[in-house]
């Protein structure tokens, strides 16, 4: 994939996790990143727009970052309902085209 | 609300076609980008395609193009995606999703998905 992510990540429950996304100056570097959360068996839903902007009800124990060409969600007080595969995306102006991390798997200890 | 609700998936041959529909609800559609986005069985989002509110420009990704076409009828506040010359890797569940205006490429709404399975 073009942005890179970790397959997985863990904590216990409380906890922080910290899942980073990693491209290039034709990707992150000029453009803004969302992050998105999918639960098993249903459709992605947004959690964070233009690199740190949460949409309405999403709680504020989710962050998001960005610096120069990586970008960063974090997930403060981890809860079990938060196991779930995220996704970093944004558009890629060299490949005309909208670009997804590989997915991270959050597992609560 | 915002909703975005899907229909057209199934089983199909290779080499056939289908099309797909997304209505959407509780939002100005003329105004929204819309793009499609699949996932393979238990594999990681893929974009597919993507088309302008007002249907002027269209993008697609490289394994679609010339295969597929996303088009939308404002009046009717639907978006659509053919699939023409499918292939057993297009197998997939394939989601609609609304790009509000001005969020920089944001996947704001989903639709609940449509599965589709290429296969002899």
């Amino acid at each position: 994939s073009v942005l890179t992510q970790p397959p997985s990540v863990s904590a216990a429950p409380g906890q922080k996790v910290t899942i980073s996304c990693s491209g290039s100056s034709s990707n992150i570097g000029n453009n803004y990143v969302s992050w998105y959360q999918q639960l098993p068996g249903i459709a992605p839903k947004l959690l964070i727009s233009e690199n740190n902007k949460r949409p309405s009800g999403i709680p504020d124990r989710f962050s998001g970052s960005k610096s120069g060409t990586s970008a960063t969600l974090d997930i403060t007080g981890l809860q079990t309902g938060d196991e779930a595969d995220y996704y970093c995306g944004t558009w890629d102006s060299s490949l005309i085209a909208y670009v997804f991390g590989i997915g991270t798997k959050v597992t609560v200890l | 609300q915002v909703q975005l609700v899907q229909s057209g998936g199934g089983g199909v041959q290779p080499g056939r076609s289908l099309r797909l529909s997304c209505v959407a609800s509780g939002f100005t559609f003329s105004t929204y980008g819309m793009h499609w986005v699949r996932q393979a069985p238990g594999k990681g989002l893929e974009w597919v395609a993507f088309i302008w509110y007002d249907g002027s420009r269209k993008d697609y990704a490289d394994s679609v193009t010339g295969r597929f076409i996303v088009s939308r009828d404002n009046s009717k506040n639907t978006l659509y995606l053919q699939l023409n010359s499918l292939r057993a890797e297009d197998t997939a569940v394939y989601y609609c999703a609304g790009d509000p205006p001005n969020s920089g490429f944001a996947f704001a709404s989903w639709g609940q998905g449509a599965p589709v399975t290429v296969s002899s």
